[in-house]
């Protein structure tokens, strides 16, 4: 079984630009969640995707957003992009909300310039 | 607002040698994750504990929850190269059954042949 995937790796953007990454679940999983990890804010959750629904939300301001598709495909987009923003992107997925195992992507590298 | 402090931040250790990360929050946990990340890679869950003293293992690894929930540990038993990486505790911070996880900032850990 495959697991999660993520595209790009590795993304080079400039100040002002917006990016859009994407994540594929696992097979049969419903459920994706979205983090950012930052050396020194560590790995800070984004939001929850089941059901092409937004479940839940974390403390991002609205330059920050994501979708889910009904492959339950994710995609999450940065608009206006600061310096601030470089980090790696993680993405998990879960058969359902609540499920107590995560499957993690390798991630999305972003560096803003 | 609730935080994960894990100690210590880094660890070298010599292969075969014994070795403990801890975990701690000033608050009760209504379940604790732990997960190892390697450099380029997402995170592979080990395990998770929710019951006050509860305790699981997994081959060389062994994590524990204290009576109080505040307090977990992860020991690995005679050390290998292939436990190298980051060690992260994630924690569940209220009776809410939702992703808003909190984490430590992770221990990096090295493994010397």
């Amino acid at each position: 079984k495959a697991g999660v995937t993520q595209t790009p790796r590795y993304l080079i953007k400039t100040r002002g630009q917006q990016v859009t990454l994407s994540c594929s679940p696992i097979s049969g999983h419903r459920s994706v969640s979205w983090y950012q990890q930052t050396p020194g804010q560590g790995l800070q959750f984004l939001f929850e995707y089941f059901s092409e629904t937004q479940r839940n939300k974390g403390n991002f301001p609205g330059r920050f957003s994501g979708r889910q598709f009904s492959n339950s495909r994710s995609e999450m987009n940065v608009s206006t992009l600061e310096l601030g923003d470089s980090a790696l992107y993680l993405c998990a997925s879960s058969r359902a909300p609540g499920e107590v195992t995560q499957y993690f992507g390798p991630g999305t590298r972003l560096t803003v310039l | 607002s609730q935080e994960l402090e894990q100690s210590p931040q880094s660890l070298i250790v010599q292969e075969g040698k014994n070795l403990t990360i801890n975990c701690t929050s000033s608050k009760t946990l209504y379940g604790l994750y732990w997960y190892k990340q390697k450099y380029g890679e997402g995170l592979i869950f080990l395990m998770m504990l929710q019951k006050g003293g509860e305790e699981k293992s997994h081959e060389k690894i062994t994590a524990k929850l204290d009576e109080k929930k505040q307090q977990s540990s992860l020991h690995i038993t005679a050390s290998q190269p292939s436990h190298a990486g980051i060690y992260l505790c994630g924690a569940v911070p209220n009776a809410g059954n939702n992703r808003k996880l909190i984490w430590g900032l992770g221990t990096s850990l090295a493994v010397n042949p």
